[in-house]
């Protein structure tokens, strides 16, 4: 199936700087989708991506596909400290299966 | 977050000893999915389900089992705990996109 790699594993950021994770794939991707799970807690959904090139946005967080669909990214501007924890991607393997990335855990510093 | 439920949400077991945990959910999807989640390795599918009595292997399902009788449980055993087999386990939905909806986990710990 379908495998993603993504970086980088740790961030520390102070409050206010902007944060990115990417996820990239050898092969190309059908869809990706993100999650997010603060410490403690379960996944969470965030987005789905389909299109090549495709860009969306939730607020502060806008989610990348690139042009290839083979990378995407997860950029969010200003970080505040809700922002901490780790986000996913994941891909769809024969519409049944979702693989995940390693995640990225994200650290915010008041 | 799509009405699923985990029990117990935490266990302390002896390893040899059998182990179930429960799944529910209350919304008639028909996919289901168990997840371990150990640090460094993110989150691996154990085994899921696509209807009642319909089951396929995931990628980590050694040493697990799983049933579903009805449509609204999905349960893991594990049929002789192992310390290995201590993990966080998450189960999940899949939402009419193929994203998916996950329970609040359950923490097991084999001793």
């Amino acid at each position: 199936g379908q495998q993603v790699m993504q970086i980088p594993q740790y961030q520390h950021v102070q409050e206010g700087e902007d944060f990115t994770t990417y996820c990239n794939s050898s092969t190309t991707l059908s869809n990706i989708q993100w999650y997010k799970q603060r410490p403690g807690g379960h996944p969470v959904f965030l987005i789905q991506l389909v299109k090549s090139g495709e860009v969306k946005k939730q607020k502060r967080l806008t989610f990348q596909f690139g042009e290839a669909k083979k990378n995407s990214s997860l950029h969010i501007t200003a970080t505040q400290t809700t922002d901490v924890g780790t986000y996913f991607c994941a891909v769809n393997n024969a519409g049944n299966m979702l693989t995940f990335g390693g995640g990225t855990r994200l650290m915010v510093k008041p | 977050d799509a009405g699923i439920t985990q029990s117990p949400r935490h266990k302390v077991t002896e390893t040899g000893t059998p182990v179930t945990l429960r799944c529910h959910q209350t919304e008639n999807h028909r996919y289901m999915y168990w997840y371990r989640q150990d640090p460094g390795h993110g989150l691996r599918l154990i085994h899921y389900s696509y209807g009642v009595k319909d089951t396929d292997k995931g990628e980590v399902s050694d040493g697990y089992s799983v049933s579903r009788s009805k449509t609204e449980d999905f349960l893991l055993t594990l049929e002789s705990a192992t310390s290995s087999q201590t993990s966080v386990y998450f189960c999940a939905i899949r939402g009419g996109n193929y994203e998916q909806y996950f329970g609040p986990g359950t923490r097991l710990t084999v001793t």
